[in-house]
């Protein structure tokens, strides 16, 4: 069964780091695209950063440079590095299978909190 | 960036009626578009991809159409369990960007 498992969120305060773990399983993360996909309140679903089979990475640009997705590939596992976190990038975060055109597998998500 | 505009915001019926949604894209994308109902707690899931293929599983109730920069998503009869938040996305150009959503809630 493909299934995908976030870990790591929490209540972090603005400037702070959080590293968002994704679990796969019934599939290898080396072989597909993986991304993190955000949901906050207000703004609704927002494509955060993808990584490419071939170990490309991409980032929205309200992220740039204060993100990181990463994978481990021993561990079949995909990471986001969240750095100098700001109010604004509270939301649940779902890391997602693209499969080319569209999502096919979602993690149960993961809740991140930029509170002081 | 592509903007999604969905309409309505809300859209109350009841069961067996027939659901029209709509997704307007601010510049042509093609058919690159999906459609996703999501439930409260839970993640969002395929409906529809290419804006008119039924992904696997979903019942034949639920359709899509259009092309360029108006798609619609019609349940053709609504069942109790098919009231929750509708979501349009486009893969046409990136960053890829969805809709603000469609609340279907019971009348």
């Amino acid at each position: 069964e493909v299934q995908l498992v976030e870990s790591g969120g929490g209540l972090v305060q603005p400037g702070g780091s959080l590293r968002l773990s994704c679990a796969a399983s019934g599939f290898t993360v080396s072989s597909t695209y993986m991304s993190w996909v955000r949901q906050a309140a207000e703004r609704g679903l927002e494509w955060v950063s993808i990584i490419y089979s071939g170990g490309d990475t991409y980032y929205l640009d309200s992220v740039k440079g204060r993100f990181t997705i990463s994978r481990d590939n021993s561990r079949n596992t995909v990471y986001l590095q969240m750095n100098s976190l700001r109010a604004e990038d509270t939301a649940v975060y779902y890391c997602a299978r693209w499969e080319s055109r569209f999502y096919d597998c979602w993690g149960q998500g993961t809740l991140v909190t930029v509170s002081s | 960036e592509i903007v999604l505009t969905q309409s309505p915001a809300t859209l109350s019926l009841s069961p067996g009626e027939r659901a029209t949604l709509s997704c307007r894209a601010s510049q042509s994308i093609g058919s690159s578009l999906a459609w996703y109902q999501q439930k409260p707690g839970q993640a969002p899931g395929l409906l529809i991809y290419d804006a008119s293929n039924r992904a696997t599983g979903i019942p034949a109730r639920f359709s899509g159409s259009g092309s360029g920069t108006d798609f619609t998503l019609t349940i053709s009869s609504l069942e109790p369990e098919d009231f929750a938040v509708y979501y349009c996305l486009q893969r046409n150009s990136w960053p890829q960007t969805f809709g603000q959503g469609t609340k279907l809630e019971i009348k």
